[in-house]
């Protein structure tokens, strides 16, 4: 089946700090890369789609210059926190469709942790 | 409202037992429906796609009701290793996640 990693799967910063995650479809191309958040015992929550070649399409309430969106390829997207709060810590979920194929069926990645101090 | 709604749960039951989930919809040109298992502080997995002929695997049967915009997932003889949260996933214009609802199977 498809696979979607994501590095790190866990990050402790201290409060100002910016953090990359890479989010990659290792056995296939993916069209569309989706960032979620999902705080403790709550829905998973989208906070971006990302295009191959263009920019992501954020959803309301999320700030696009705080969470940057960077889909350099058809295997890789990144996410960075910008000067991370500890209102940030939450477990950020990549996902990938693919090409082709059944493009609606999502692959996850296994998230990352991220505690901000 | 919601694009899609569903019970959080919890649902505790014994083991051996058959449960079963709903979730509704309100968006009638939804495309594709799914259902996602997501164990504690992991990423969710997909569990089955969901079609109105209905599609069974295994203890899990799904089904969609389009007429009265609804998904339901039963699971039979449920096993301990089935306790986990699941979540219905739709398709229209985006991905649309339920909140998710919580089973643990007691032994």
């Amino acid at each position: 089946g498809a696979v979607v990693s994501q590095h790190p799967s866990r990050v402790i910063c201290k409060s100002g700090t910016s953090v990359k995650i890479e989010c990659r479809s290792l056995d296939f191309q993916a069209t569309t890369m989706f960032w979620y958040r999902q705080f403790p015992k709550q829905s998973l929550m989208l906070m971006a789609t990302s295009n191959e070649g263009s920019k992501a399409t954020y959803e309301q309430g999320v700030e696009k210059d705080k969470f940057l969106i960077n889909h350099a390829s058809l295997t890789l997207s990144t996410l960075t926190v910008t000067s991370a709060h500890p209102e940030d810590s939450s477990f950020y979920i990549c996902s990938a469709t693919l090409s082709v194929g059944l493009p609606d069926t999502q692959y996850f990645g296994p998230g990352t942790r991220l505690t901000v101090l | 409202r919601k694009e899609v709604e569903q019970d959080p749960g919890p649902f505790n039951v014994p083991e051996g037992a058959t449960v079963a989930f709903n979730c509704t919809y309100s968006n009638s040109a939804s495309q594709s429906f799914f259902w996602y298992r997501q164990d504690c502080r992991k990423e969710p997995k997909l569990l089955m796609s969901v079609y109105s002929s209905g599609n069974e695997d295994g203890r899990f049967t799904a089904q969609l009701n389009r007429a009265s915009q609804y998904i339901s997932l039963l699971i039979r003889d449920s096993k301990l290793s089935d306790s986990a949260t699941y979540l219905c996933v739709l398709t229209g214009n985006q991905f649309y996640f339920g909140t998710g609802t919580s089973l643990t199977v007691i032994p």
